[in-house]
This record gives structure tokens, C-alpha cells and sequence, in this order.
């Protein structure tokens, strides 16, 4: 079966600090991968997804990046953070979106 | 473009009574597919339900049911005799075809009381 992980759970980073959150998925290839960015209350803005391996689509443009090393490796990163960064950072995979995604658990960020 | 309306914030049901969540979309696309989320406390989202918009048969997966209204591009779901654990928010979604990604809602938050 297909699983996906995401870590850290949750991360305190101060600002200007750089940033890392990985995820993996497992049991499938080739999936299509997504970072969600959910702002307290409210919904998911999307802000990366890849379709391959190092093919990476950006919707929303910021400090940070996304890069997929791997066929079923996704990293979303930051040089320097903002305060504005600060959110619950989502993973999610599907095979095709007609099935619609699997998330991970998240990470809740806090840049102090 | 896609688009997803989710016109109440917050909700509230008595245990084991049912309740209906509202959600209304818009695509120029002829095949599209429609998914409800919850996302309960603990923050893990999972996928409640599917439509897919050429099938006129509503979906249903126990006790959650979808109303799916093509031409008023409505999509509501509906919860039977409500338990605590539904307490969660709710994410209506939309992918229509071409699009490499599903648009959300911004969620209504239901608290099932005891």
C-alpha cells in the first residue's frame, strides 16, 4: 500500500533561518506531488506541485522552493524565512487527480 | 479557472442527527471531479468522498452523502446521524480536466455537540 511522510511535525525557526521540510511517498512511482501552505483558519493555497523529477511547477511566488531529487522525494525549502512563513505546511501525492490526493500529516511552522 | 465557494464558516449538529454542508463551484470544463476533505483536530486531512461529474448517481460512502447538482454547479455534502468524531473542518474541491491540481474551498467547520 501507499504511504506518504512528512517531517518535522512541527518546527520553530527564527527568522532569516533557512528551511527544510521533506516528504516521501512510498508503495507507488511516478506520483504527481503538491506543498500546501494552510494559514491559520483558513483554506490551502497551493504552492508547489511536480509532476516528475525535477520538474517543479510554482503558484505562488516567495522565498521558498521546492525541488524533487527523487522519483518520490519532495522538499520545500528557504533560504531565509519570514514571519510570513508561518503556517501548517501540507505534502500530498495522487496518482492521478481524478483520485484526489493523500496527505501527509503536516508541519506546523512558527518563525519567531 | 476553477473556483470553489464554501459559504459557511461554521457549523454546529446535534449528535446523531444530520446536517448538510454547502459548496458551489465553477469550471468551463465538461469532465471534472469533486472531492469533500476533513480535516479533524489532529490536523491529518483525508478524503471523505469523490464525484466524478459524468456520473448523474450521487456518491455516497456510509454515513456521508453527496448531492451533486451539475447544472447549478452545486455540491453539498451530507452527514447522517452525526458522532463526535465528525467534529473537523470540511474542505469542498474541484479538479476539472487539464488542471495539474485541486482548487479548495476555505472550509466550514462543523462541531457535532453532545
Amino acid at each position: 500500500s501507499q504511504t506518504i511522510h512528512q517531517w518535522p511535525a512541527t518546527l520553530v525557526q527564527p527568522v532569516g533561518s533557512p528551511l527544510s521540510l521533506e516528504c516521501t511517498v512510498e508503495g507507488t512511482s511516478n506520483p504527481n506531488l503538491y506543498w500546501y501552505r494552510q494559514a491559520a483558519g483558513r483554506g490551502l493555497q497551493l504552492l508547489f506541485y511536480s509532476v516528475g523529477i525535477g520538474q517543479i511547477s510554482s503558484e505562488v511566488p516567495q522565498n521558498l522552493s521546492a525541488s524533487r531529487p527523487q522519483d518520490r522525494q519532495f522538499i520545500l525549502s528557504s533560504k531565509k524565512l519570514l514571519l510570513s512563513d508561518s503556517g501548517f505546511y501540507l505534502c500530498a501525492w495522487s496518482p492521478t487527480l481524478n483520485y484526489g490526493y493523500t496527505f501527509g500529516s503536516g508541519t506546523r511552522l512558527t518563525v519567531v | 479557472a476553477q473556483t470553489v465557494t464554501q459559504s459557511q464558516p461554521e457549523m454546529s449538529v446535534q449528535e446523531a442527527e444530520t446536517v448538510t454542508l454547502s459548496c458551489t463551484y465553477d469550471t468551463s470544463e465538461n469532465n471534472y471531479y469533486l472531492f469533500w476533505y476533513k480535516q479533524p483536530p489532529s490536523r491529518q486531512m483525508i478524503l471523505v468522498i469523490r464525484q466524478e461529474a459524468y456520473k448523474q448517481q450521487n456518491a455516497t460512502e456510509n454515513r456521508f452523502s453527496v448531492n451533486f447538482q451539475k447544472a447549478a454547479k452545486s455540491f453539498s455534502l451530507k452527514i447522517s446521524d452525526s458522532q463526535l468524531g465528525d467534529t473537523a473542518m470540511y474542505f469542498c474541491a474541484l479538479n476539472s480536466g487539464g488542471y495539474q491540481k485541486v482548487t479548495f474551498g476555505t472550509g466550514t467547520k462543523l462541531q457535532v455537540i453532545p
